[in-house]
């Protein structure tokens, strides 16, 4: 069974702060990792994706991977209350049509 | 930009119906999934298809059915709906490889009485 855990929280942060989510994956042979966030009865929505070892940066979103240690993270640098949501680390087994979801990390930034 | 519709945003039927929700997308992806998602559990995979009626069972496809007849168009079909089938269904689309992930539609609550 291929799992991807992530820390339910909640998890807060003063606005201005630097929010870090952590994602942990189970399948040595996932190649894609994505990042998706969801507000309060909404769909997720796509804000990063990454294929290769080390950083990726959009803004203040940064993913980073480390294939090794079979670790994905999302960092959110200055952030807002807008940033208030469900943020779901999804992967993707290299062969594999679909994504494996983690249950989601629930983050807070206070104003 | 990617448009998958989902086409009732709340739906409230009764115990022993057939429900079906739709899903269109507009950008000629070849696989369209359905997931629910309950909290706590998170997004679990019921059925998906990769082309014009092909299907695979997901994760949890008890209870449920599928219907792919064109390629912009995922059915899924709650044969006699119970109140454990209560949840938020998720639709979603990507393209043969899916290297950019999925694209969502907006949801479907469904509340089964």
């Amino acid at each position: 069974q291929k799992e991807v855990e992530q820390n339910s929280g909640p998890l807060s942060v003063p606005e201005g702060a630097i929010a870090s989510l952590n994602c942990t994956y189970s399948d040595r042979g996932s190649q894609s990792f994505f990042w998706y966030r969801q507000y309060s009865g909404k769909s997720p929505e796509l804000i990063m994706f990454i294929y290769s070892n080390g950083d990726k940066e959009d803004g203040r979103f940064t993913a980073q991977l480390n294939k090794a240690s079979q670790y994905v993270s999302l960092l959110i640098r200055d952030s807002q209350p807008s940033d208030s949501a469900t943020y779901l680390c999804a992967v993707k087994e290299g062969s594999a049509r679909q994504l494996t979801f983690g249950s989601g990390t629930q983050l807070t930034v206070l104003p | 930009d990617v448009k998958v519709t989902q086409s009732s945003r709340y739906l409230v039927k009764r115990t022993g119906e057939k429900v079906f929700l739709e899903c269109v997308q507009d950008m000629d992806h070849e696989n369209m999934f359905w997931y629910r998602q309950d909290p706590g559990l998170g997004l679990r995979l019921i059925y998906f298809s990769y082309d014009v009626k092909m299907k695979e069972k997901g994760d949890i496809p008890e209870g449920y059915s599928v219907s792919r007849e064109k390629k912009e168009r995922f059915s899924l079909i709650l044969e006699s709906a119970s109140t454990n089938q209560t949840s938020m269904y998720l639709c979603a689309s990507s393209s043969p490889a899916g290297g950019r992930g999925y694209t969502f539609g907006s949801g479907t609550r469904l509340t089964v009485v």
